[in-house]
């Protein structure tokens, strides 16, 4: 039940782009995106919920297609702080979310 | 309002030991969600309680055990620990209807 994110790591320059994929093999209630800095507790960054979206930062956004069961978060215009790891977590129902392994971020000058 | 608290915030035990860690979740949250982080694994779903009662349960052996108290307070049992276990043990509460979870700053459990 454990989501596939991809891709497993990223390195990006200060004002560039990037785009993480959380892909299901059940039907989602919710996709829950995480952002876990090395020696933090993960720190909610937003939640989609089947038929709708939500986002919760400024430059950073995300899709949800209820269909083929993917997520997919945008950073745009990445900031040195955008570092650490993402991680998607799925609801497929039953308040069971499970996440993904993650997706490692890193944002140099 | 408060965080959610995590006790201890580091732990030593050694093969064939019991642990028990304690969880703490943000005032008026119902729901307390537990995760095993080890790396290359990402967070592992153990369980999740509400109003004391088990509501998922994820795929780890009955070694690991919960409950949840009045309080909404939140403990966590490994029975005969192994070395596998050593992990960063995390914990989330949540309340209301957005679903959001608020990670506790995680107990980090190191078996010798």
């Amino acid at each position: 039940q454990q989501p596939v994110q991809s891709p497993q790591a990223v390195i990006l320059r200060e004002g560039e782009d990037a785009v993480i994929n959380c892909s299901s093999s059940k039907a989602l209630y919710s996709v829950h995106w995480y952002r876990q800095k090395h020696g933090e507790a993960p720190v909610f960054l937003m939640i989609l919920l089947k038929g709708g979206e939500q986002k919760g930062h400024e430059k950073i956004s995300a899709s949800f297609n209820e269909k083929k069961q993917q997520s997919s978060l945008y950073l745009t215009a990445s900031q040195l702080s955008y570092s650490g790891t993402y991680f998607c977590g799925t609801e497929s129902g039953a308040n069971n979310l499970f996440f993904g392994t993650g997706t490692r971020l890193t944002v140099i000058p | 309002k408060a965080g959610v608290t995590q006790t201890p915030r580091y732990l030593i035990k050694t093969r064939g030991q019991q642990v028990t860690l304690s969880c703490s979740p943000i005032s008026g949250h119902r729901s307390v969600s537990w995760y095993q982080q080890t790396p290359g694994q990402g967070l592992q779903f153990l369980f999740e309680y509400f109003s004391e009662t088990q509501r998922n349960k994820g795929n780890f052996p009955g070694r690991f055990s919960g409950r949840q108290f009045s309080n909404s307070r939140s403990e966590m049992n490994v029975s005969t620990l192994e070395l596998g276990d050593s992990a960063l043990y995390l914990c989330a509460s949540s309340g209301g209807t957005s679903g959001l979870r608020y990670f506790g700053p995680g107990t980090r459990l190191t078996v010798t």
